[in-house]
């Protein structure tokens, strides 16, 4: 089955400056990479989401990159502020088949410093 | 809209005790999905269902059970708790169509003592 592994743990920037956080997968079968945010007592939210056949998306401060080739995707967070602060997961699943279940990262905890 | 509605909020149980987790949907989604968090970890796949009388194991089914009778209601029943099933649980929906976006419910935080 798929395997998603996320880096890093935890992540602690000041407020303006660029968050980054990586996710890598194994079942190249993939093509549907959501981003999603967690604040506390809260479930997890649909933030920006990444389909197989587009290397890049953009909306606003948030953006995502996707590398097929070395099954890696990545969110980019610039201008971070204190209401960025949350948890962020990222997640793989097929999108047009199957269950369309998503396998999630371990999460990044995310302390934007004002 | 109500979303995804998920009754308990707060539950604790004894070891050996039974109970059911009540999940609803008001989205006309057809893909629904247990999860359960541990902390610090990420969200791990319990049971799903792809529409009303079809459910299907995830990664980590042992101690649970599910039913799907109508499209709006997927109810997770934990038979004989153990505190292994302390966690976070989850419901989730997707419509199952072109738009993927899985929408979660608020949690369960269940303890078992």
């Amino acid at each position: 089955g798929e395997n998603v592994e996320q880096h890093p743990s935890t992540l602690s920037v000041q407020e303006g400056d660029s968050a980054v956080i990586k996710c890598t997968y194994s079942d190249s079968a993939s093509n549907y990479f959501p981003w999603y945010k967690q604040e506390l007592g809260k479930g997890p939210q649909l933030i920006i989401d990444i389909r197989s056949n587009v290397g890049e998306k953009k909306d606003q401060r948030i953006a995502v990159t996707l590398n097929k080739t070395a099954k890696h995707f990545s969110l980019h967070i610039t201008e971070t502020q204190p209401e960025d602060s949350a948890v962020y997961f990222c997640a793989a699943s097929r999108w047009d088949t199957g269950r369309r279940a998503l396998t999630f990262g371990s999460g990044t905890r995310l302390q934007v410093q004002p | 809209n109500a979303g995804v509605t998920q009754t308990p909020k707060f539950r604790i149980l004894k070891i050996g005790q039974s109970m059911t987790l009540q999940c609803a949907q008001d989205m006309n989604h057809n893909y629904m999905y247990w999860y359960r968090q541990d902390p610090g970890m990420g969200l791990k796949l319990i049971y799903y269902s792809v529409g009303a009388g079809i459910t299907d194991k995830g990664e980590v089914p042992n101690g649970y059970n599910v039913s799907r009778s109508t499209t709006e209601d997927f109810p997770l029943r934990l038979e004989l708790a153990a505190p292994s099933q302390t966690s976070v649980y989850f419901c989730a929906s997707t419509p199952g169509t072109a738009n993927t976006e899985a929408f979660f419910g608020q949690g369960t935080r269940l303890t078992v003592v």
